[in-house]
Order: structure tokens, then C-alpha cells, then sequence
């Protein structure tokens, strides 16, 4: 089967460090991920949209990684801050806008 | 940017009674609209897709029957849990496509709704 696997044990970090969060992907090639942000109960926010065409995209304090070879994505924060603590999803796009989520990252950023 | 609502934010009901939640876009229209379900320290998992003037599209696995699915307007979807069962105690989230509904565009999701099932 086509899977979104992110690493499911809470990352712990040290405000003003970077934060580094994994997805892999198997069995397919996507075209595009995304990634979210998802704040206890609330619905997740887009944050940056990476093709299979681009090595790295960026956004502020955020940068993302496609690496086909690899077949993974990596998601950074960089100068990471404690409101930066949040749940961190990746998604693969299929079938033109439906979207397969992964399990998510919890990131805990502690001052 | 789009902003998606959803209606309520918290149900709690008894077993065997339905539960109506409502999602709207609030600056757009969106003829394609998503439910997803999520239980707890899980990802979100599609049930439905809900089509403006059609039927809804469900996923897998996913009762038709007990999720009902129907999107009124360009800017209104309603999902009906049936008969609910404390099993359907979940949070349910509804996301649209951004508003030029582009190809693999970002999805704007609503706040959820959490439903308890006593």
C-alpha cells in the first residue's frame, strides 16, 4: 500500500535550535507534499507545499526537503521558538484534491 | 486568506440519537468539500467528500448510511451522524480547497468538531 510515515515520538528541542521532522513515503512517487500545522484541537494550517521538481522550498523560519531518491520529505524550523510547539503533518495529494495525511510529529519546544 | 467555520465547535449526545455538524466557507465558494475523522493522538482520516449538487463520494470502509452527506449550497456542507454510538465519539474536521480550487491546492480546514457519545 501507498504510506505517509512520520516518526510518531514527540520531538523535544531547546528554544533558538532547529527542529528537523521526517516524512517518508513508500510504494509511490507524489507530485507534490505538504505540510501542516495542528494545534490541540484545532483543525490543521497549511504551511508549505513542496513538488517533486524542487529540492527545498522556504518560508520565513521554514524549510522544506523533497528528496526522491531518498523518498522522503524533511520539514525545518529554524531559531525554533516555544510557540513553535504544535503537531506537524505531512500529506500526499491524489486523485486532484484528496489528501492522505501522516500520523504527525509532535514538536515540544521548551524555553 | 479563505476561512472555513464549522458548527458546533462541541456536541455531547446519548447513544442512538443523530448529530447534525455543519461546515461553511466564509469568503468563497467551494464546490468540493472534505470530511475527515480524527481520534485521538491520530492522523486525520478522509471519510467523505462532499460534491456541490451531487451525491458525496465516501471512502472505504465509511457507512454512507450513517454519515450522511449533504452540501446544500457553495458554501454549506452538513454531515449527519445517524444513530450514533459512543464507538462514533470523535473529532470530525471539514476542509475546502483554496478558492481558485486549483490542482493539489492547499486545503483550508475548519476548526472541528468534537462529538461525545454517551
Amino acid at each position: 500500500s501507498q504510506k505517509i510515515e512520520q516518526n510518531s515520538e514527540a520531538l523535544n528541542i531547546q528554544e533558538g535550535k532547529t527542529a528537523t521532522l521526517t516524512c517518508n513515503y513508500t510504494n509511490y512517487s507524489p507530485a507534490y507534499l505538504q505540510w501542516y500545522r495542528q494545534d490541540p484541537g484545532r483543525g490543521p494550517v497549511f504551511l508549505l507545499l513542496i513538488r517533486e521538481n524542487e529540492k527545498e522550498k522556504r518560508k520565513e523560519r521554514l524549510k522544506v526537503t523533497f528528496d526522491t531518491t531518498l523518498k522522503q520529505s524533511l520539514f525545518h524550523i529554524t531559531a525554533s521558538q516555544p510557540a513553535d510547539s504544535a503537531t506537524y503533518l505531512c500529506a500526499r495529494i491524489y486523485n486532484f484534491n484528496k489528501f492522505y495525511f501522516g500520523s504527525g510529529t509532535k514538536l515540544n519546544v521548551k524555553p | 486568506g479563505a476561512v472555513v467555520s464549522q458548527h458546533p465547535s462541541r456536541v455531547i449526545c446519548k447513544s442512538g440519537t443523530s448529530v447534525k455538524i455543519e461546515c461553511r466557507s466564509l469568503d468563497f465558494q467551494a464546490t468540493t468539500m472534505f470530511w475527515y475523522r480524527q481520534f485521538p493522538k491520530q492522523s486525520l482520516m478522509l471519510m467523505a467528500t462532499s460534491n456541490e449538487g451531487s451525491k458525496a463520494t465516501y471512502e472505504q470502509g465509511v457507512e454512507k448510511d450513517k454519515f450522511l452527506i449533504n452540501h446544500a449550497s457553495l458554501t454549506l456542507s452538513t454531515l449527519t451522524v445517524t444513530s450514533a454510538h459512543p464507538e462514533d465519539s470523535s473529532f470530525y474536521i471539514c476542509s475546502a480547497p483554496g478558492p481558485t480550487n486549483a490542482p493539489y491546492n492547499e486545503q483550508f480546514f475548519g476548526p472541528g468538531t468534537r462529538l461525545t457519545v454517551l
